[in-house]
């Protein structure tokens, strides 16, 4: 079975700050890595997603995140954050054995400040 | 095309009530997702459906909750009877048919269900 860990309820922090969401997950066998966002009132988003290769991934919006396998890690990062990014952030991993069974931490409440 | 569609938005309802929570998947999508959001346990995948088939119901809470998929474009949560602790808002989300592992989950926009 897997699990994740998001290691943050809640982050606030200045506008134009950097920003890191920390993920760890566990599982028996390899995974696939995804940050959703979750803007109020609304379903998840994709943000970006591991698959394979290369272990720095970029998405949407200016984020990033590095998958470290042998940390069993896959932290978000932004180097600038806006106002427009405060939200819910999701971390989710589904095992590559096969099925979609998509599994989610608890969320991290980004907070941006003015 | 329009997403996945959840209805109602929003649903209040009393102690004891039978309560149904709809969802319309995207044309061409064929695996259907029930998950539910609260604050204590966060995002928790209740059942999942693929081609119609329920694969995996091992998250879903007790009895009072059941899934149905009677067509390939359409799903049905039923709770009976419902209890203040179901409070919470649940999401459907599906997966386009034919797609590889690691694909991308498109989410409704949820229904949020007060149990008074």
């Amino acid at each position: 079975a897997q699990s994740v860990t998001q290691l943050d309820s809640q982050v606030p922090v200045f506008e134009e700050a950097p920003v890191e969401l920390r993920c760890n997950y566990s599982s028996s066998v390899s995974v696939y890595l995804f940050w959703y966002v979750q803007y109020p009132n609304q379903g998840l988003q994709l943000l970006l997603k591991y698959l394979s290769g290369s272990t720095l991934v970029k998405g949407i919006n200016g984020f990033e995140a590095e998958f470290n396998k042998s940390q069993t890690s896959f932290h978000l990062r932004k180097p600038s954050v806006h106002i427009s990014d405060t939200a819910e952030y999701f971390c989710a991993v589904i095992a590559n054995t096969g099925g979609f069974k998509t599994i989610f931490g608890a969320g991290t409440r980004l907070f941006v400040k003015a | 095309d329009a997403g996945v569609i959840q209805s109602p938005r929003h649903e209040v309802t009393e102690m004891g009530q039978e309560v149904t929570l709809r969802c319309k998947l995207i044309s061409g999508h064929n695996s259907l997702f029930w998950y539910r959001q609260t604050m204590m346990r966060g995002l928790e995948l209740l059942i999942y459906f693929n081609n119609n088939v329920p694969i995996d119901d091992s998250g879903m809470p007790e009895d009072r909750f059941s899934a149905k998929m009677p067509n390939a474009s359409f799903s049905t949560l039923k709770i009976q009877p419902s209890e203040p602790r179901d409070s919470a808002v649940y999401f459907c989300a599906s997966i386009p048919a034919g797609q590889s592992l690691g694909e991308k989950l498109f989410f409704g926009s949820g229904t949020q269900l007060s149990v008074l």
